[in-house]
């Protein structure tokens, strides 16, 4: 079945610093989504990406899917208290499925 | 807006006991429903999906089953827990390939 590597594992950061998690398929994908679950909570939808070489933003999120649609990313800029938890990207799978990838669990020293 | 509700909250259950988890949807109709379970610092594995009451679909062959017995209630059962079933159980509903919304979830610890 179609999986997703996504990668760091973990990141730990100063507070201000930047943060990027990337998200790779050995497949094209239709769609990808991106959630983030803050400590003891659940996942919150951020964001849906379609078209290929697609960037969206959020204040200091800043989204990508990249030209062949098999990669995306999630910059976070001047990261803030507020920023930790785990992001996970999900890419559409079928029949009304989306897989999450393993996630990329934020940490800050403030 | 949909709202998902999920009970209890955290639930402590002997090995060998049996399990129901119930979700109840608000605010949408012929949704997509799912369970996931996560276990501690780890990603969401999927377990069930339903497109519609009475279709469910397994993802992972375990001791847990799920019901869809109304349009809006998803529940998941087990027989029988095992150690290996403790983790977090979290609902989520969906339209087709849009974002998912997901229920507080329920934490589950077999001893």
């Amino acid at each position: 079945g179609q999986q997703v590597m996504q990668i760091p594992q973990y990141q730990h950061v100063q507070e201000g610093e930047d943060f990027t998690t990337y998200c790779n398929s050995s497949t094209t994908l239709s769609n990808i989504q991106w959630y983030k679950q803050r400590p003891g909570g659940h996942p919150v939808f951020l964001i849906q990406l379609v078209k290929s070489g697609e960037v969206k933003k959020q204040k200091r999120l800043t989204f990508q899917f990249g030209e062949a649609k098999k990669n995306s990313s999630l910059h976070i800029t001047a990261t803030q208290t507020t920023d930790v938890g785990t992001y996970f990207c999900a890419p559409y799978s079928s029949a009304s499925k989306i897989i999450f990838g393993s996630g990329t669990r934020l940490s800050i020293r403030p | 807006s949909q709202t998902i509700h999920q009970w209890p909250a955290t639930l402590v259950q002997p090995v060998g006991s049996p399990l129901s988890l119930e979700c109840t949807v608000e605010g949408t109709s012929n949704p997509n429903l799912y369970w996931y379970r996560q276990a501690a610092g780890r990603g969401l594995q999927l377990l069930f999906y339903s497109v519609g009451i009475g279709q469910i679909s397994s993802e992972v062959p375990q001791n847990l089953s799920a019901s869809r017995p109304q349009d809006r209630q998803f529940i998941l059962s087990s027989k029988k827990l095992l150690l290996s079933d403790s983790g977090f159980y979290l609902c989520a509903c969906g339209q087709g390939d849009y974002e998912q919304y997901f229920g507080p979830g329920t934490r589950l610890t077999v001893t």
